[in-house]
């Protein structure tokens, strides 16, 4: 079956640690973007590829950090210089870069600091 | 500025009835493109419908259909014969031409009642 994978579903992180959330698609997508969304909000984007090694910084980059090395998947890491991590990530993917292709959604993982 | 609104922070409708979601735009570039997302409980954002700024005639997609007005830059989502399962976050998103990323609004909840 084609989509998107995201795992962790959930993810315990302590304070001053690196966690990297992992996102692989099947759909033969050029772009893929991480979102985080908190309770009650709609999404805010982190970071964005179009194309094997490279990636744009999105509304709310600081904090995080992301490679792409294989088309196929777009790692996020979520550094200890996010002051507010806890929240739901959403990871996704489209045929090319432009916004007015359909974006495909992972199941999301939720992350919460302790 | 390109921007979403949706002024529904939460709507009930009684199973079997229709339900129209609100959701306005703003933007000056010609060429875009509206989503409606669909967000569960379970987290994942699954893509519904969606209508370009050129096309002629309102999009539909099975019990979901796209009020589109583009006078007012509006974009309503119209659900006929609610189901139970259609309980969940609806999110409105905009995207345009280029590599300019998706914006969102901020959801509607939208609550079936038996």
């Amino acid at each position: 079956d084609g989509g998107i994978t995201q795992s962790p579903k959930y993810l315990f992180r302590k304070e001053g640690q690196n966690v990297t959330l992992s996102c692989e698609q099947n759909l033969n997508h050029d772009a893929m973007y991480w979102y985080r969304q908190d309770p009650g909000q709609g999404l805010r984007l982190i970071y964005y590829s179009q194309i094997v090694n490279d990636f744009q910084k999105g509304d709310i980059a600081e904090g995080y950090s992301v490679s792409r090395e294989k088309k196929e998947s777009f790692p996020l890491t979520v550094t200890s210089a996010q002051k507010n991590p806890t929240a739901f990530y959403l990871c996704a993917s489209s045929t090319s870069g432009y916004s007015t292709d359909t974006q495909y959604f992972g199941p999301g993982t939720r992350l919460t600091v302790l | 500025a390109q921007k979403i609104t949706q002024t529904q922070p939460g709507m009930f409708v009684q199973e079997k009835e229709a339900v129209t979601l609100d959701c306005t735009y703003d933007t000056s570039d010609p060429s875009y493109g509206l989503f409606w997302y669909k967000q569960p409980s379970s987290g994942e954002m699954i893509f519904l419908i969606y209508q370009g700024s050129y096309d002629q005639q309102n999009a539909t997609e099975g019990r979901y259909s796209l009020n589109f007005q583009k006078a007012r830059k509006s974009a309503n989502l119209v659900i006929s014969a609610s189901q139970l399962g259609d309980s969940a976050m609806y999110f409105c998103a905009m995207g345009f031409s280029g590599n300019t990323p998706l914006v969102f609004g901020k959801g509607t909840r939208l609550s079936v009642i038996a």
